[in-house]
């Protein structure tokens, strides 16, 4: 039984370009949450998916956004990179509000 | 809203010895509390939870921890440490009347010596 993976490993992008990561839920798992780690720092919740729509939002701004497909993969899309958009994004699924299992994170470093 | 606080930075134990990595939390409503442990270059991995009932929690690994509503704590414990046990240590919070969203401590890394 796989657990949750994501897409790709490490990335890097220039400031100003687009992005996007990629992340399957554990099998059974039908809700998606993003969440952001800088580096030193705990993880901030990004935003959840749930039956394909986001659910809750952490404070981030609108250049982050996301999709859930209907097999409960889901995608996040960040556009006009920062250098403070570095960091490690980690997805978790769970089934609906039940326990979040992490996946193994993208490093992504923006120059 | 809610939040986490974790005290201590590091924390550095002899191997053998007893570990305590401390957490305090504030939610508004009742809370859902984990914690989680992260290696080098890898993602969260899921030690154990308190939801309800018994204020000990038994999780993975040889680790427990005490839900102390009171001291609005729940610090991580484990009776004898192990080198392999050096990482990094993160408490979280979900407020049950707030959705699914979890709020992360900063972290405690944890150095057991030999």
């Amino acid at each position: 039984d796989a657990g949750v993976t994501q897409s790709p490993t490490h990335l890097i992008k220039t400031r100003g370009q687009q992005v996007t990561l990629r992340c399957s839920p554990k099998s059974g798992h039908d809700t998606v949450s993003w969440y952001q780690q800088a580096l030193g720092q705990g993880p901030q919740f990004i935003f959840q998916y749930y039956e394909e729509e986001e659910r809750q939002r952490g404070n981030f701004p609108d250049r982050f956004s996301g999709h859930q497909f209907p097999n409960y993969s889901s995608e996040l899309n960040v556009n006009a990179l920062l250098l403070g958009d570095s960091a490690l994004y980690l997805c978790a699924s769970s089934l609906r509000n039940n326990e979040q299992f992490f996946g193994p994170g993208t490093r992504l470093t923006v120059l | 809203a809610q939040s986490v606080a974790q005290p201590e930075d590091q924390v550095n134990v002899a191997e053998g010895n007893p570990l305590t990595v401390k957490c305090t939390y504030s939610v508004s409503g009742n809370p859902y509390l984990f914690w989680y442990v992260q290696y080098p270059n890898r993602g969260l991995q899921f030690l154990l939870k308190y939801i309800t009932g018994d204020n000990l929690v038994k999780g993975s690994y040889g680790f427990e921890a005490e839900f102390n509503k009171s001291q609005t704590s729940f610090h991580l414990k484990k009776p004898s440490a192990l080198v392999s046990d050096s990482a990094l240590y993160f408490c979280a919070v979900r407020d049950n009347n707030a959705g699914n969203m979890l709020t992360f401590g900063g972290g405690t890394r944890l150095m057991v010596k030999p």
